[in-house]
């Protein structure tokens, strides 16, 4: 059974601080890693699609990285902002049609 | 705005109701899924559609029953559902089902319909 490891699960930061999470994930089989942001009542939206090992991909103030070997990537959000308070997803492709996702990383930002 | 349009946003049905939920899509796409959010687990896979064809029923119960009359619109119908059952349902659409040359085929999901079975 594959599995993707999401943490933290939830995260509390304050206004203009950076974090950032991680997404665990099996090393062999790897062809994409997925980002997706789920704001509260609305849709899941892609960020980052990432196939590459060493890959870093950025976008405004967030950006990831991946590293395929040891079957992670990063998710960092620089200056964070009440408007980046959603659940990050992460989905792992094997190669077979099926994304396979974890359970997120709730952020809340305090303004 | 995604592209996907899910309807109705909420659901509260019966064990011995049927209802229907159906997506729709704007964007071209020839691949449609149901996936099921159940609290504190993962999106599941449910089905996939590929140009109206079926590629994969993943384990689902037979009172789970998708239909995909065109690449544009997906139903799912439910019939006879548990209280387990009780779950946020999401369709999403991609240019094309992922395989091992396209992994980077990104998800269109809509907002979601929510379900509780009484």
């Amino acid at each position: 059974i594959l599995n993707v490891e999401q943490s933290p699960q939830s995260l509390h930061v304050q206004e203009g601080d950076s974090t950032n999470f991680t997404c665990s994930f099996p090393s062999s089989n790897f062809y994409a890693l997925h980002w997706y942001r789920w704001e509260t009542a609305k849709s899941p939206e892609a960020l980052f699609v990432m196939t590459l090992n060493g890959d870093e991909k950025k976008k405004g103030r967030i950006s990831a990285t991946l590293n395929t070997k040891e079957g992670y990537s990063y998710l960092y959000i620089k200056g964070s902002q009440p408007e980046d308070s959603a659940t990050y997803l992460c989905a792992f492709f094997p190669g077979t049609y099926k994304y396979i996702f974890g359970t997120g990383t709730r952020l809340k930002v305090l303004a | 705005e995604t592209g996907v349009t899910q309807t109705p946003r909420h659901l509260v049905m019966g064990m011995t109701n049927k209802k229907s939920l159906k997506c729709e899509q704007h964007l071209g796409h020839n691949a449609m899924y149901w996936y099921k959010q159940s609290a504190k687990k993962p999106l599941e896979l449910m089905f996939v559609y590929s140009l109206e064809e079926r590629v994969e029923n993943n384990s689902v119960p037979s009172r789970f029953s998708p239909e995909c009359p065109n690449s544009s619109h997906l139903f799912l119908h439910l019939h006879t559902l548990q209280p387990e059952d009780s779950a946020l349902y999401l369709c999403a659409s991609s240019r094309a089902v992922p395989t091992a040359g396209t992994g980077d085929e990104k998800l269109f999901f809509g907002s979601g319909t929510q379900l509780s079975v009484l």
